[in-house]
């Protein structure tokens, strides 16, 4: 268990549509970053909170957004949902953003039909 | 650009046997590289990571990794592989640029252990 948690497992959704993923980081972590796996894509880096601001953005579509709240937890929203949103969602979170490894969620599989 | 390249899809390897999984990386500056292992319907784990020092470092598991900065390469290798050791395998980098924890992930390699 590395101690990250997201919400929910599964998640079956139809297109256009509108979801919200949750992740609780690990005690004490102060990061929080998104990712996307899927099997065209690969793994691709979204988005990194720290400490609740903002501080890298990657190939995060304008469809989406996330937050960091102030007990750290962190919400991945999702909009107007395509076919290709289909992934595995996975949070991750670590102490410092340079030389510590970053812990995985189990992650949410999104399917949008 | 910066990219994380594993050349190799697939690894198969007997029980018993070393096994090697091969990881180059393209950024600029010094990285911070990472392996990451992916069992079926999980999260990723962490195994290692090379900072700084020696360029032999050791895992969670019995693996060990070596950076080699000429080759640009950090491969994950094991003396002697075990059937629970079958998985999808990611090497990922770090950029030193611009305080940000990002990584940069390479497409994954899937290690089969037989018995």
């Amino acid at each position: 268990d590395s101690g990250v948690t997201q919400t929910p497992k599964h998640l079956i959704t139809a297109t256009g549509q509108r979801v919200t993923l949750r992740c609780s980081p690990r005690s004490g972590d102060l990061s929080v970053y998104w990712y996307q796996q899927s099997l065209d894509q690969g793994l691709q880096f979204l988005i990194q909170y720290y400490n609740g601001e903002e501080r890298a953005k990657g190939n995060i579509l304008e469809r989406f957004s996330a937050q960091q709240f102030p007990d750290l937890h962190s919400e991945l929203n999702l909009s107007s949902l395509e076919l290709g949103d289909s992934a595995l969602y996975f949070c991750a979170s670590s102490r410092q953003t340079s030389n510590t490894e970053a812990f995985f969620g189990q992650g949410t599989r999104l399917t949008v039909v | 650009a910066q990219s994380v390249a594993q050349p190799e899809d697939q690894v198969k390897v007997a029980e018993g046997n070393p096994l090697t999984v091969k990881c180059t990386y393209s950024v600029s500056g010094n990285p911070y590289l990472f392996w990451y292992v992916q069992y079926p319907n999980r999260g990723l784990q962490f195994l290692l990571k090379y900072i700084t020092g020696d360029n032999l470092v050791k895992g969670s598991y019995g693996f060990e990794a070596e950076f080699n900065k000429s080759q640009t390469s950090f491969h994950l290798k094991k003396p002697s592989a075990l059937v629970s050791d079958s998985a999808l395998y990611f090497c990922a980098v770090r950029p030193f640029s611009g305080n940000t924890g990002k990584l940069i992930f390479g497409q994954g390699t899937t290690l089969q252990v037989k018995p």
